[in-house]
């Protein structure tokens, strides 16, 4: 059981925007603004999408974009793409001895 | 170009230790906490540890604490973990991954390697 929740699977169809939320509780997404997105594909390594709950790196399409509320960090995606069919991990800073905890993932289908 | 290339993995059996090596260029090594980040197959991230740009500090996650130990030679831009006492549940592909220099805590990461697959089994 991983520590953040997210759900299984979402999917859109091409154009459509959605919303993966990623749940924990105070002592990590509620409590800091330190929420990453990352995205993998099948074999991959993941990519950093989203830090710090709602910045891009450089290079990351304007499309991804994160943000907070209380214990729950969100990621939508608008303009949805064949190519951002992928999974996609949220993380959090979270204090205590685990400095870094993960969430399950969530499998992206574009229809 | 930022390259992140790990080594060591393998077939163990339980009990037994490995160490994993992740190989780095393109950035000055020493100025970046590195990570190690698993994913059991078929399975999501697991953050497994941390060091800090100099070595002096090192955290854990509570599943692989007093087992695994992190660490780095600056003269070889290289960072270990060196895994004890195996168990099964350690199966995974193991990722080296560089600490984002404009995240806050150090605890998002920018490049990864591509992965190292560890089995532990009899």
């Amino acid at each position: 059981q991983s520590a953040l929740t997210q759900p299984a699977s979402v999917s859109g169809s091409p154009g459509q925007s959605i919303t993966i939320s990623c749940t924990g509780t105070s002592s990590d997404i509620g409590g800091y603004n330190y929420v990453s997105w990352y995205q993998q594909y099948p074999g991959k390594a993941p990519k950093l999408m989203i830090f710090d709950v709602s910045n891009r790196p450089s290079g990351v399409s304007n499309r991804f974009s994160g943000s907070k509320s209380g214990n729950t960090a969100s990621l939508t995606i608008s303009g949805l793409q064949a190519e951002d069919e992928a999974e996609y991990y949220c993380s959090s800073y979270r204090s205590g001895s685990t400095l870094v905890v993960f969430g399950g993932g969530t499998k992206l289908t574009v229809l | 170009q930022v390259q992140l290339v790990e080594s060591g993995g393998g077939v163990v059996q339980p009990g037994r230790s490995l160490r994993l090596s992740c190989t780095a260029s393109g950035f000055t090594f020493s100025d970046y906490g590195m990570h190690w980040v698993r994913q059991a197959p078929g399975k999501g991230l697991e953050w497994v540890a941390v060091i800090s740009y100099d070595g002096s500090k090192k955290n854990y996650a509570d599943s692989v604490k007093g087992r695994f130990t992190i660490s780095r030679d600056k003269s070889k831009n290289t960072l270990y973990l060196q895994m004890n006492s195996l168990r099964a549940e350690d199966t995974a592909v193991y990722y080296c991954a560089k600490a984002a220099g404009y995240c806050i805590t150090g605890v998002c990461f920018d490049y990864w390697g591509q992965g190292t697959l560890v089995t532990v089994s009899s």
